[in-house]
């Protein structure tokens, strides 16, 4: 049983770039959550998509976009990159059951805005 | 809103020694809560978790009680090893509806154990 994928595993851009990256949910996960965690920090909530729609929002800006496609996929797009951008970001999966529900991660993709 | 509080590390301890990483956390309800291990440039690995007051979660040696009346969530270990040096995560997730499924980490606590 496959886990949760993200590609590509690193990533280097520069400032005012846009960057895409990609996550594949653990098999019979339908729901996918982003983090993005920065050196040192914990994770921090970006957004999550259930049924192909944002469902809840943390505090980032609008230069932090997403999607989710019918196979459960989900991309993550940043525009307009700044150098505090930098991070690793997460992506989990898991089931809308409950609070209890589990969230499995991923290895993520190290981004690094030059 | 949501928090969570953890002990300061680094945290650098012999193997064989007894491990407590502390937890503390602030939220409506009952959350549940939850460790996360990661290790060096790796994605986080849900360690154990609990979902209500009194709840025991434990796995690989580890253990932590839920605790409501003093809003704590306190990760042990009895006696660790070597590979148990990573760094460690608290999180919670709000119980307050479907849906807001967010989790909320701490800064996570480093530890090393030294043979």
């Amino acid at each position: 049983d496959a886990g949760v994928t993200q590609s590509p595993t690193h990533l280097i851009k520069t400032r005012g770039q846009q960057v895409t990256l990609r996550c594949s949910p653990k098999s019979g996960h339908d729901t996918v959550s982003w983090y993005q965690q920065a050196l040192g920090q914990g994770p921090q909530f970006i957004f999550q998509y259930y049924e192909e729609e944002e469902r809840q929002r943390g505090n980032f800006p609008d230069r932090f976009s997403g999607h989710q496609f019918p196979n459960y996929s989900s991309e993550l797009n940043v525009n307009a990159l700044l150098l505090g951008d930098s991070a690793l970001y997460l992506c989990a999966s898991s089931r809308p059951q409950g609070p209890s529900e589990t969230q499995y991660f991923g290895p993520g993709t190290r981004l690094l805005v030059l | 809103g949501d928090s969570v509080t953890q002990m300061e590390g680094p945290v650098t301890l012999s193997e064989e020694a007894f491990l407590t990483i502390n937890c503390t956390y602030t939220a409506t309800g009952y959350p549940s809560l939850f460790w996360y291990v990661q290790y060096p440039g790796e994605g986080l690995q849900l360690l154990l978790k609990a979902t209500k007051a009194d709840d025991k979660g434990s796995n690989k040696g580890f253990e932590a009680t839920y605790r409501k009346e003093t809003t704590s969530f306190h990760l042990e270990k009895g006696s660790v090893q070597v590979s148990d040096s990573a760094v460690y995560f608290c999180a919670l997730r709000s119980a307050a509806n479907f849906g807001n499924e967010k989790l909320t980490f701490g800064t996570g606590t480093r530890l090393t154990i030294i043979p």
